[in-house]
């Protein structure tokens, strides 16, 4: 069974509107991420979070606000969506390695399309 | 900053001939930087394909082998004989030791013909 999971996996939105991505985790782990992912761009983190109740900011930001209520659920949220957020968006979860690299597990992605 | 590159967007093979994709790699904030291939099939998320964190080591898994070459600055993903199966799209990345940050880059798509 698919340890991170995300819903919904496509959605389309109106430009302004509020678009809420949800991703759910079984594997027990600190660690959750959200990417983004555009045709010419590797995947982009968005925000990140290693504990309930708080996220902290990744490479690109702006526009996205993250929550995270529980170790097992963390979600993307676009308060007015826009055209240049149309992606497909991907959730991870992952321990902490130390020094040693923690691999990320990821769910399948949401494609989103503004219009 | 650091960046990964990963020059074909497609790759198409026949089955049972060889393959190669390139990545290179950029770690100018890391001395030095872990190295991954993941892979993504269809309708499922990225897994980790195999990893190096050593210089000059190789790392296999699935008959997908990459060596990492600091010299060069590259981490080739290879197989010497494709499958149908092996069709996904690949995607090269790199770490620095005690963080959780990768840095991906942006996938090739390998399509594998029967």
């Amino acid at each position: 069974e698919a340890a991170v999971t995300q819903s919904p996996r496509s959605k389309v939105a109106v430009t302004g509107g509020k678009v809420t991505l949800s991703c759910h985790q079984t594997n027990n782990h600190d660690y959750m991420y959200w990417y983004r992912q555009d045709t010419g761009h590797g995947l982009r983190l968005i925000h990140y979070s290693y504990v309930a109740d708080s996220t902290e900011k990744g490479d690109i930001p702006d526009g996205y606000k993250a929550s995270r209520p529980s170790q097992e659920n963390f979600s993307l949220i676009l308060e007015l969506a826009s055209l240049s957020q149309t992606a497909v968006y991907f959730c991870a979860s992952s321990d902490w390695g130390g020094y040693n690299y923690a691999e990320q597990f990821f769910g399948p992605g949401t494609r989103l399309t503004v219009l | 900053g650091d960046s990964v590159t990963q020059t074909e967007g497609q790759v198409t093979v026949s089955e049972s001939k060889s393959l190669i994709i390139n990545c290179t790699y950029s770690a100018t904030s890391i001395g030095y930087p872990n190295l991954f291939w993941y892979v993504r099939y269809p309708g499922e998320g990225l897994q980790l394909l195999l990893k190096v964190i050593t210089a000059g080591q190789k790392g296999s898994s699935r008959g997908f082998e990459a060596t990492y070459n600091k010299e060069a600055t590259s981490f080739h993903l290879q197989k010497a004989s494709v499958q149908e199966s092996d069709s996904a799209v690949y995607y090269c990345a790199l770490s620095a030791s005690n963080t959780n940050k990768v840095v991906f880059g942006t996938g090739t798509r390998l399509q594998v013909l029967p």
